[in-house]
């Protein structure tokens, strides 16, 4: 299994610019998550899914987008970058009955 | 609001020094505290659960162990290799996991 993948890995956009983070895992995990990490910070959920068709706010929604049209896929997309939104993005999965949660290797995002 | 911090910010281990970590936490209802690994440039690598005070985990040099109001993560003589940020997170509903900022541990040879 490659467990959670996400592309890409670097991306530098320019103000007002929009784009879409990739997210997929092939573990059959219903949940999947989308967080974003800040220097000094912990890792803040942006949206999360519990399964296809159904998708929730985390805690710093504005700004992002996200759909759930399949169990291996959750996409994130950025309609109009901010600086604000200069950050490492990480994917997240679990599965039904456990806690832990499985993280992807991260998208460094530059917003100038 | 749930609320995680973690303690230190940083630390730096002569190789088989041992020390702790320590993560306290204010939620209502947990339903389980974690801590993970993360590397520079890489995703958080899952450690350890624990679901209630008195539970303890190990992993090779690691030990968790938890009780009511924080979690305490010890590494016994510490190699390089152990070298890491370490998170601590929390989960009190279903799915939503609240982070703390981390302790990034260096362990010099």
């Amino acid at each position: 299994n490659a467990g959670v993948t996400q592309t890409p890995k670097f991306q530098v956009l320019k103000t007002g610019q929009s784009m879409t983070l990739q997210c997929a895992q092939d573990m059959n995990h219903e949940y999947m998550s989308w967080y974003r990490q800040d220097p000094g910070m912990g890792l803040r959920l942006i949206h999360y899914s519990v399964g296809a068709g159904i998708t929730d706010q985390g805690e710093v929604p504005n700004g992002y987008n996200v759909s759930r049209s399949t169990t291996e896929d959750f996409p994130l997309r950025l309609l109009s970058a901010a600086p604000s939104q200069t950050s490492v993005y990480f994917c997240a999965s679990k599965g039904a009955g456990v806690y832990e949660q499985y993280f992807g290797p991260g998208t460094r995002l530059t917003v100038t | 609001e749930d609320q995680v911090t973690q303690s230190p910010e940083a630390l730096r281990l002569q190789e088989g020094e041992s020390s702790s970590l320590n993560c306290s936490y204010t939620v209502s209802g947990l339903r389980g505290l974690f801590w993970y690994r993360q590397d520079p440039g890489k995703g958080p690598e899952f450690l350890f659960t624990l679901y209630s005070a008195g539970e303890e985990k190990e992993k090779e040099r690691l030990k968790a162990t938890l009780t009511k109001k924080e979690s305490f993560l010890h590494i016994t003589a510490p190699k390089p290799e152990d070298s890491a940020t370490y998170l601590c997170a929390v989960q009190a509903g279903d799915y939503k996991l609240s982070f703390g900022a981390g302790t990034t541990v260096t362990v010099r040879a």
